[in-house]
Order: C-alpha cells, then structure tokens, then sequence
C-alpha cells in the first residue's frame, strides 16, 4: 500500500514565520497535492504538483508556495504564518482505484496553529 | 474552485441506526469517490463509483451514482461506534483532480 508521510503532526508557530509542512510518498507517484481542511468548509486545494519541479494552483494558493525537488517529497511553504492560516493540512498521493480512476491517498495530516 | 454540496453536515444518530447522506453538484462528474476520515487521520477511500446508475456496496456501506452523474448517495446500514468519523464525497474532474464535499460528521450514541 501506498504510504503518505507528513513529517509533524502538530506545529505551532509564531505569526511572521516561514514555515515547512513535508510530505514523503514511497509509490514513485507523479501526483501529490496539498489540501487545508477547515470545519464546514471541507478540503480545498491549495497547490498540486503532477510530476517534480512542476506546479501548479489550486483554489486558494493565496499565501501559500511549494517545492517539489525529488518525486517523493512536495513541501508546502507559508512564506509568512498568519492567523488565518491555522488549519489541518492535508497532502495526498494519487493511485489508480479502477477503469482508470485516481483516488487519493492522504497523510495523517498536519494541525498547524498559528500564535 | 467548484465544490460538492454534502448533506446533511451533521448527524447524531443511535447505534444501529441506518444512516443516508448526499452529495450533488451542478456540474456532472464521471466518478464519485466516498471517504471516511477518523479523529486524527486522513480520509481513506471507502467506494469508487464509475459509472451513472451504479450501485456499489462494501460490507454495511452502499453508495449510487446518480443518473443525472450530478449527484451520489451513501448508507450505512446498522451503525456501530467505529462509524464514528467524517465522510467526504468526491467528484473526479480529470487529471486526477478531485473536488471535495464540506463533509458530513456522524456521531453515533451508543
């Protein structure tokens, strides 16, 4: 099975850092991608990479940068943390579910809190 | 970015309750994706649909496909206290992009 690993479960960090949220997938996937999930608005997208040095937006890219330098390893940078960015992040890998269809396969998550 | 309408956002059940939640959209999808995450995890899939009118089921889980491919259903059927969780769906939008639903959170009285 596919393993999706976020390097910290929790973070907290001051407002104005420079933070790093790691993510490490072992399947030699092209795909991964970074969500922030919040109560009732779900998961959104915020940047997703479909093989390395790519990249592209996702919905709400706003605040948020990524580095995708080996196949396994897409990171997700908050150039400077605010408030508003206190969430649980999520990243995925994709895989092939069926009839050509690719489901993802999440980390346990990053909750980062912001101070 | 577009997102799934899931409802209902909450429910709080009896155990051995069945349990029927939704998800629509105003665009059509190709496939639907069901997910469960628990308290500290991510989402893990539960149910891939392919096709419109499919019904597809995984032990007490059943989900359909919409006819319209604008919507998808999912029961559970004798809950128990591991349902406990949120459930996502998910719409395939190609180039294995997903579009997630807001989530529906179970609570289950034992």
């Amino acid at each position: 099975d596919v393993k999706v690993t976020q390097s910290s479960r929790y973070l907290v960090k001051r407002t104005g850092e420079k933070v790093f949220l790691e993510c490490v997938q072992d399947m030699d996937h092209e795909n991964m991608f970074w969500y922030r999930q919040d109560p009732g608005l779900g998961l959104r997208l915020i940047y997703f990479s479909y093989d390395v040095k790519m990249k592209e937006k996702g919905d709400i890219p706003e605040g948020y940068s990524v580095s995708r330098e080996k196949k396994e390893r897409f990171s997700l940078i908050l150039e400077s943390a605010s408030t508003n960015q206190t969430s649980m992040y999520l990243c995925a890998s994709t895989r092939l579910v069926g009839r050509g269809v690719y489901g993802y396969t999440f980390g346990s998550g990053t909750r980062l809190t912001v101070v | 970015g577009q997102q799934l309408n899931q409802s209902p956002q909450s429910m709080f059940i009896q155990e051995g309750e069945d349990v029927s939640m939704n998800c629509t959209s105003s665009s059509i999808f190709n496939t639907w994706l069901w997910y469960k995450q628990e308290p500290g995890e991510g989402p893990v899939l539960l149910i891939a649909l392919y096709k419109a009118g499919e019904l597809t089921s995984n032990g007490r889980l059943t989900a359909q496909f919409g006819i319209t491919r604008k919507d998808s259903f999912l029961n559970i059927s004798a809950s128990i206290p591991s349902d406990v969780g949120i459930y996502f769906c998910a719409g395939h939008q190609g180039a294995q992009k997903l579009v997630f639903g807001q989530g529906t959170r179970l609570t289950i009285n034992p």
